[in-house]
């Protein structure tokens, strides 16, 4: 299997611009999970979907952020607009809700809104 | 809420040495995960531990879970300059997907 494959693996944007990330999960895998990671903040979990039903989005910071799961193989997560503090490497993970619920991680994302 | 705490946050070691890094967290969980994280990289995992007693082992990394004492240690033995990056647990509450993270140790092993 290919990973988890995300896309773009640099973004460069400048503020109020919106900026869109892109997931693929592992197939088979039904969970699938958007992190945050800064050196201020550490690894912050934002939203994550079952089955592609949003489960849990306590994580996501303000109404700027919003994420979607059309589909199993396919998941976004949206910045409108963006802000310089947006700036960090975002992660998108999936897992099997079977169990062990394990999570591979894609090779995230690095914004930097200018 | 689930709170998942890491000590030591840096870990300077020699080649050789070994050491044991401990996370501590707050509820019930029955499931614990860590990660290894290289500089500019993304999350591998290395240990899943799914019951109390729990031991696994992969070279020169054991990790261990006791869900009584909620702790899981993962122990370095004979470090190598390989081993150098940032290691997280990660424990899964009950009844749902999700992980929370700790805070990572970051490890540097000098010869």
């Amino acid at each position: 299997d290919a990973g988890v494959i995300q896309s773009p693996r640099h973004e460069v944007t400048e503020m109020g611009q919106e900026v869109t990330l892109r997931c693929k999960p592992i197939s088979g895998h039904n969970s699938l999970f958007w992190y945050r990671q800064t050196m201020m903040r550490g690894l912050e979990l934002l939203i994550y979907f079952n089955n592609n039903v949003p489960i849990d989005d306590s994580g996501m910071p303000e109404d700027r952020f919003s994420a979607k799961m059309p589909n199993a193989s396919f998941s976004t997560l949206k910045i409108q607009p963006s802000e310089p503090r947006d700036s960090a490497v975002y992660f998108c993970a999936s897992s099997f809700s079977g169990g062990p619920y394990e999570q591979y991680f894609g090779p995230g994302t690095r914004l930097t809104v200018t | 809420e689930l709170k998942v705490e890491q000590n030591p946050l840096f870990l300077s070691m020699q080649e050789g040495k070994n050491y044991t890094i401990y996370c501590n967290y707050s509820t019930t969980s029955d499931r614990l995960y860590w990660y290894r994280q290289d500089p500019g990289k993304s999350l591998e995992s290395l240990f899943v531990l799914l019951s109390n007693g729990a031991v696994k082992q992969e070279g020169r990394l054991m990790a261990s879970l006791d869900t009584k004492a909620r702790l899981s240690t993962l122990h370095i033995t004979a470090a190598v300059h390989d081993l150098s990056a940032t290691y997280f647990c990660a424990v899964g509450p009950l009844n749902t997907d999700k992980l929370i993270f700790g805070t990572g140790t970051r490890l540097q092993v000098f010869p």
